[in-house]
Order: C-alpha cells, then sequence, then structure tokens
C-alpha cells in the first residue's frame, strides 16, 4: 500500500509570492491533515479536511488556506509569502475515525528568500 | 489549551540497554496519544497509538503507556539499537482526534 506522498520536496519562494502544495493520501483514508515544522515553534497543526470538507483549523492567519478534491487528494495554499514561513510542511492521512493513527508523507520543504 | 512536554530533550545511551522517554500533558480530556519516530529530513512515521480508554500498546521493542489522571505516557525501548537513533515524538489529540499537539521531542542516540 502506498504512502502519503507529497510534491514537491523541496521549493524555494521569494517573499510575497504564492505557493501551492499537494498531498496524496493512502488509499483509502478520507481525512487529511495538514501541520507546519519550525524549528522555533515545532509541529503546529494547520487544518484538517474529511470529504471535501474543512473539519478544524488551527490557529494561522488567512493567508493559509487548503482544499480537498473528491479523491481525497490535499493542496495547501500560502499567499503573500513572508519569511517565517520557511518551514517543512507535513501532510497527514488517517481513515477518519477518532481512533484512527494518522499516518505522514515526507514533507515539503519551503524556504521563503 | 493542551501543552505537550518531553523529557529528556536529548538521550544518548549505549546499545542494547532499554530506555524511557517520557511525555507529559496538560489537558486529560484526550482522545488518543501517539508516538512517532522522525529521521533526519524525512517525515513522521506512527510508532503506536493508545486510546484514552487503553493503558497501553505494544509494537514489537516498543511499549506504550498512558496514565491520563496524571497526564503522563512513557515510551520504553527495549535491546536498543543503532538504528533506533532519531527523535521521538509524542502528541495528544484533544479537541479533534486529527488535531494533534505535538511535545518537542526527544532526540536518541543508540550508541554502537
Amino acid at each position: 500500500k502506498a504512502g502519503v506522498t507529497q510534491t514537491p520536496r523541496y521549493l524555494i519562494k521569494t517573499r510575497g509570492q504564492q505557493v501551492t502544495l499537494s498531498c496524496s493520501p493512502i488509499s483509502g483514508h478520507r481525512s487529511v491533515s495538514w501541520y507546519q515544522q519550525t524549528p522555533g515553534q515545532g509541529l503546529q497543526f494547520l487544518f484538517e479536511y474529511f470529504s471535501e470538507t474543512q473539519r478544524n483549523k488551527g490557529n494561522f492567519p488567512g493567508r493559509f488556506s487548503g482544499r480537498q478534491f473528491s479523491n481525497s487528494r490535499s493542496e495547501m495554499n500560502v499567499s503573500t509569502l513572508e519569511l517565517g514561513d520557511s518551514a517543512l510542511y507535513l501532510c497527514a492521512s488517517s481513515a477518519g475515525q477518532d481512533y484512527s493513527p494518522l499516518h505522514f508523507g515526507n514533507g515539503t520543504r519551503l524556504t521563503v528568500t | 489549551k493542551q501543552e505537550v512536554t518531553q523529557i529528556p530533550a536529548a538521550l544518548s545511551v549505549p546499545e542494547g540497554e532499554n530506555l524511557v522517554l517520557n511525555c507529559s500533558f496538560t489537558d486529560s480530556a484526550i482522545y488518543n496519544l501517539q508516538w512517532f519516530r522522525q529521521d533526519p529530513g524525512k517525515g513522521l512515521t506512527s510508532l503506536l497509538l493508545i486510546q484514552s480508554s487503553q493503558r497501553e500498546q505494544t509494537s514489537g521493542r516498543l511499549n506504550a503507556s498512558l496514565d491520563k489522571s496524571s497526564g503522563r505516557s512513557t515510551l520504553y525501548i527495549a535491546a536498543s539499537q543503532p538504528g533506533d537513533s532519531a527523535t521521538y515524538l509524542c502528541a495528544a489529540s484533544s479537541g479533534s482526534a486529527r488535531q494533534l499537539t505535538f511535545g518537542s521531542g526527544t532526540q536518541l542516540t543508540v550508541l554502537p
């Protein structure tokens, strides 16, 4: 069974630009969550999508948005990039039940210059 | 607001030693607690998930326990190997089962 796939693996963007990250969950998983990992703040929850609907949202500004498609693939968009957005962005999928473990991809490393 | 703390931040042990990693959380109203490992430059690998109604889970050389009343979880690694070297993260879910609050991790080095 293929794991969670995130593309691209690395991105370099300039301040003010926008970026879109992609995540393909494990086959059959309907829940996709996004996390940001930085050395200073650690891992922080961004949002979760289930069956194309945002179910939960973390404490991030509106520049961070996402969506989920009917095949459960998800995209995350960050507009008007800031230097502080440089981070490893991790996507996790799960079957969606309360006791389903989260399975993470290898992440997209975003560098904003 | 849930807060998760992991002690120690770093640990170095000789190969073959049994070891315990600690995790504490402030809000006992959790859905579950999950342990992960992260290798440098990689994503997270799920190790064990303990449901809120459970006390422990085992997988191979790993055993994780959960004590909600004291807000603590431990990860026990038996007969450590150099391949166990990684950062170990615990995460508690509260509010939503998939909204995890992570600790800052314990960086484990197992010396051959």
